[in-house]
């Protein structure tokens, strides 16, 4: 057990429509990432943040939007959502803002299906 | 273009056959090369950290290396607990100026009792 919970951990879902995936770091953890899977594009960063505010971004569409709360948990939002969006949605957290040097821990993923 | 390049793709083993997975990066200003595991179904899970070409680090049957351009994970007398994908990470600063850590596709072992 890496300590990230991740819910749901499967949602299906229509195109067209808008998701939210819910991300609660480790204790102590200031940093959350969001990560894609699929099986061709392997893990794709999306987005990093620190502390409540945005640190970096990745390959992350303009339908996609993220946030860090003050509690440190973090929420991606999809929104109009197309079939190609199917994929696990990992996310990962460390205690500083420099990836932990290297070493991220990873939620069990929300597996999101659009039909 | 692919920054991090795994191979191969897939691997099949005979439990206690050994072999070397590769990982080639093309960043410039590499600041760490990461192994993490991840089981089916499973988020990945950190295995080892290098920093400078020439680094080695082990951990039970793994080990992993450092050049310039690639690692490689040799595995010794692998077991089917062993079984998993194996992904490679490279950290490095990117244009933005911060820090990136980018995955390869990854290489799925097999091994077979």
């Amino acid at each position: 057990d890496s300590g990230v919970t991740q819910t749901p951990k499967h949602l299906i879902t229509a195109t067209g429509q808008r998701v939210t995936l819910r991300c609660s770091p480790r204790s102590g953890d200031l940093s959350v990432y969001w990560y894609q899977q699929s099986l061709d594009q392997g893990l794709q960063f999306l987005i990093h943040y620190y502390n409540g505010e945005e640190r970096a971004k990745g390959n992350i569409l303009e339908r996609f939007s993220a946030q860090q709360f003050p509690d440190l948990h973090s929420e991606l939002n999809l929104s109009s959502l197309e079939l190609g969006d199917s994929a696990l949605y990992f996310c990962a957290s460390s205690v500083d803002w420099e990836w932990g040097a290297g070493e991220l821990f990873f939620g069990e993923g929300s597996r999101l299906t659009v039909l | 273009e692919d920054q991090v390049t795994q191979s191969p793709e897939a691997l099949r083993l005979q439990e206690g056959e050994s072999s070397s997975l590769n990982c080639s990066y093309t960043v410039s200003g590499l600041r760490g090369l990461f192994w993490y595991r991840q089981d089916p179904g499973k988020g990945p899970e950190f295995l080892f950290t290098l920093y400078s070409a020439g680094e080695e680090k082990e951990k039970e049957r793994l080990k992993a290396t450092l050049t310039k351009k690639e690692s490689f994970l040799h595995i010794t007398a692998p077991k089917p607990e062993d079984s998993a994908t194996y992904l490679c990470a490279v950290k490095y600063v990117g244009n933005s100026g911060y820090s990136t850590l980018t995955f390869g596709k990854g290489t799925m072992l097999l091994v077979s009792p």
